[in-house]
């Protein structure tokens, strides 16, 4: 099974400001099969990134994703408000699909 | 629009049962994998089941031999029967389609059902 590792814990940033969330493998993830997601307080998660870099249907631009191997990193430019939330990773490119625990990105 | 209702949540005792439904909509559902992930209270996210459109299945271990997914796509719904129930299978599930082919990322997710496992 991948274990995916997700840092940091909690990141404090303000709006208008970088946000860089990484996402470590146990293993090689084949293909680049590492999608991201944001969840928000009571919703589901919502897909943001698959294949490693391609952003999902209306996802602004502002979130960019990149990586392959054993490492990913989720960005976002330029926070804005409605970002503050909890960002997962997953990959699929074998079985077990796993999640990382998730990064808190909170208001500074 | 593509939407997933899910169904059939509660309260249930340990070593009890419950089934669980998923109702598709928007798209044609016989084309895709669908899958069931869940997600403890104030936890992260756990990949429980999936299947195809003909029904070829994957389990995680945690749920090897208690759960069952299955689907009718006559009816375009997706059911998880969880036998067993254990204190740990409390949580809040979600169904979800495969976004791309047999690319297992999740898009998009139903609202999730809670299970709740307690005497």
């Amino acid at each position: 099974e991948i274990v995916l590792t997700q840092s940091p814990g909690t990141l404090s940033l303000s709006p208008g400001e970088r946000a860089t969330l990484s996402c470590r493998a146990s293993q090689s993830v084949s293909s680049s099969y590492l999608a991201w997601y944001q969840q928000k307080p009571g919703q589901a998660p919502k897909l943001l990134i698959y294949g490693a870099s391609s952003r999902a249907t209306g996802i602004p631009d502002r979130f960019s994703g990149r990586g392959s191997g054993t490492d990913f990193t989720l960005t976002i430019s330029r926070l804005e408000s409605e970002d503050f939330a909890v960002y997962y990773c997953q990959q699929y490119g074998s079985s077990p699909y796993t999640f990382g625990q998730g990064t808190k990105l909170e208001i500074k | 629009q593509v939407q997933l209702v899910e169904s059939g949540g509660g309260l249930v005792n340990p070593g009890g049962s419950l089934r669980l439904s998923c109702a598709a909509s928007g798209f044609t559902f016989s084309d895709y994998y669908m899958s069931w992930i869940r997600q403890a209270p104030g936890k992260g996210l756990e990949w429980i089941s999936y299947i195809s459109g003909s029904s070829y299945i994957n389990y995680a271990d945690s749920v090897k031999g208690r759960f069952t997914i299955s689907r009718d796509n006559a009816k375009n719904s997706l059911y998880l029967q969880m036998n067993s129930l254990r204190a740990e299978d409390t949580a809040v599930y979600y169904c979800a389609r495969f976004g791309g082919g047999y690319e297992g990322w999740f898009d998009p997710w139903g609202q999730g059902t809670l299970v709740t496992v307690s005497s």
